[in-house]
């Protein structure tokens, strides 16, 4: 069975550092979504990326998030300036296209201290 | 904005027993999705409903898609200790666009 792939899968970083977080997507998808969950609370859209660039994105992916696709394999989330309220579980997920099931990966658990 | 309001938020039942988990909204979805997440996991997938109406079954769990297109349920008949979890259901308003989320039904089978 395909599946997505995460890295790490738990990160701890210091407030205000920078922190990137890698996403293997299915071969063949071909939407990209990075989404978050804060402990408790229900997952939450941040962006969608097809054909090179951001389809979509949530008023939560300001100005100090970015994602990147940089070697047609990997997708990234980079965080430049992390905030203690930025901690939380982060979800990349794929999709073929249409109205096929979204994948997600296992995530990565981001603690900002 | 689009929200999926679903119910019960929790629900504690004994092995054999059937429960209804429902998922609302004011919206018109594309499709809708229902996962079931493991803490410190991601979401899986069990169904995507697209058609108004529409009733897709996997073993002893039915999912129904509202006839038009804003709710949806998930019944599961006689429960097992093994259904414990959460299940949450995602809507999409057009293919391939945003999921949003419901809060989520944690379920406890007890035996």
């Amino acid at each position: 069975e395909p599946e997505v792939t995460q890295t790490p899968s738990h990160q701890v970083t210091q407030m205000g550092q920078e922190v990137i977080l890698r996403c293997v997507p299915i071969s063949n998808h071909l939407y990209f979504y990075w989404y978050r969950q804060i402990l408790g609370q229900k997952v939450e859209f941040l962006v969608s990326f097809y054909n090179n660039e951001i389809s979509e994105k949530s008023e939560i992916f300001d100005d100090q998030f970015s994602v990147e696709r940089p070697d047609g394999s990997n997708f990234t989330l980079k965080i430049r300036s992390t905030k203690l309220e930025d901690s939380a579980m982060y979800f990349c997920a794929s999709i073929r296209g249409g109205d096929y099931g979204y994948t997600f990966g296992s995530g990565t658990r981001l603690t900002v201290v | 904005t689009q929200l999926l309001e679903q119910s019960p938020q929790f629900l504690s039942i004994q092995e054999g027993e059937n429960l209804t988990v429902y998922c609302n909204s004011s919206s018109v979805f594309s499709s809708l999705q229902w996962y079931r997440q493991e803490p410190g996991e991601g979401p899986v997938l069990l169904v995507t409903v697209v058609t108004g109406g529409e009733v897709k079954k996997l073993k002893r769990l039915t999912f129904q898609f509202g006839d038009a297109r804003k709710d949806s349920s998930l019944h599961i008949t006689a429960a097992q200790p093994g259904d414990t979890g959460l299940y949450l259901c995602a809507g999409a308003r057009q293919a391939g666009t945003a999921l949003i989320f419901g809060k989520g039904t944690t379920l406890s089978v007890s035996s």
